[in-house]
Formats: C-alpha cells, structure tokens, sequence
C-alpha cells in the first residue's frame, strides 16, 4: 500500500524566510507521480507540480522549488523568500502508474503560517 | 477556460437523508474523481470516473456512490446519512486521469445534523 507522510503538522515563519515543507512516501511501485497541492483557507485545492518517479531533477518555479531524492523516497517543497499570500495548508500527494485509473494518495498536510 | 464548478457548495441534512452532489469537470476532461476530507481522516479518494464508467474505488461502504453522464458531468450520491459523513467533498477533474494532474473544485461543505 502507498502511504505519504508529512511530518510537519505546523510551520511558523516571518515573511522573507525560506522555508522547507518535507514530504516522504512508500511505494512498491516503480513507476509513481507525485504532487503538491496548497490548499488556502477558501477550501480549493491549487495543484502546483507533478513530477515523475523517473525524473529526479529538481525543480524551480518562481520562489517554489521542489527537491526530489528517490535514495530518501522525499520531495520536498521549498519557499524562498516566503509572503502572507502563501499561508496555506500545503499537501504532497502521491499516486501509482498504471491502467488503473486516477487515485491520489494524501499526506496530512502541513499548514504554512506567514507572518507579516 | 473555466475550472470545475460544485453544486451546492453548501448543505445542511439530517441523519438518515440523502444527498446528491454534482460537479462539471474542465471542459474536455474526462475524468472526474471524488475525495472526502475530514479533520480525523485528512483526503480521502472516493471513487473515480471516466467516460462514464467507475474505473477506481476508495474505501468507503456503499451508502457512497456515483456516476458520470455522457457530457462527463459526475454527481455522488449519500444515502442514509451519518454524523462522520459531515465534510468537505472535493471533485477533481483531469484529462485522462491515470498519473494527469488533477485539478479540484471549491468543494461542497456536507454537515449532518
């Protein structure tokens, strides 16, 4: 079975800090995507990156960068320089390969507290 | 082009009634997934559909069900209604679903009295 972990129930921080929301999986499958999602009071989940279990190069979008280490089964998410506007609970969400279908599965979530 | 749209997005039942949601996925997606989230539980997947047939299943009893019209358009339905059924019912859609992404609607907040 598949199980996603997100050991960080809450993170505080003061605007202009980086901050690093970590994120590790269980699969048996070889073949896995894996996702972030925030999810900011109003309730919609935002989708924010997809990334395969073939391609371990990072990512950086903006001020959102993404560390993916397949040795660590992790993918963590980083925000440089943070803002009021990415306070959010911020979900990774893992899902298997395959002919069946769409299933994500969810971490806990961690809710992201920027301070002005 | 416009996002997955929720109806109602608000609902309050009593124990023991029934209730049917509906979502309109992006226009040309055509997989339409389902998925609970509760403070105790976190996100849960209910069920999936594409071209109007159930192509995966969550683990819930059967009091959940679903299903997808030609036009992709998905409505799930909870019968005899429980307190623990109070929650955020999110639909996503995508456009072959398999490992797509998924994009979410605003969710409909279910509480049963």
């Amino acid at each position: 079975a598949q199980k996603v972990t997100q050991a960080q129930t809450e993170i505080s921080v003061v605007e202009k800090e980086d901050v690093t929301l970590d994120c590790v999986y269980e699969t048996r499958d070889t073949t896995y995507y894996l996702f972030w999602y925030k999810q900011p009071p109003s309730g919609e989940l935002v989708f924010l990156i997809r990334r395969n279990s073939f391609d371990e190069q990072n990512e950086i979008s903006g001020r959102y960068s993404w560390n993916f280490q397949k040795s660590t089964s992790s993918f963590n998410f980083t925000i440089t320089a943070s803002q009021v506007v990415d306070s959010a609970v911020y979900f990774c969400a893992l899902s298997e390969a395959g002919a069946s279908g769409s299933r994500l599965t969810f971490g806990e979530g961690t809710q992201l507290t920027v301070n002005p | 082009k416009a996002g997955v749209t929720q109806t109602p997005r608000y609902l309050i039942k009593t124990r023991g009634q029934q209730v049917t949601l509906s979502c309109s996925p992006i226009s040309g997606h055509r997989s339409v997934s389902w998925y609970q989230q509760t403070p105790g539980q976190g996100l849960q997947f209910l069920f999936e559909y594409f071209s109007e047939t159930q192509r995966n299943k969550g683990n819930f009893p059967g009091r959940f069900s679903g299903r997808q019209f030609s036009n992709s358009r998905s409505e799930m339905n909870v019968s005899t209604l429980e307190l623990g059924d109070s929650a955020l019912y999110l639909c996503a859609s995508s456009s072959a679903g398999g490992s797509y992404e998924q994009y979410f609607g605003p969710g409909t907040r279910l509480t049963v009295t």
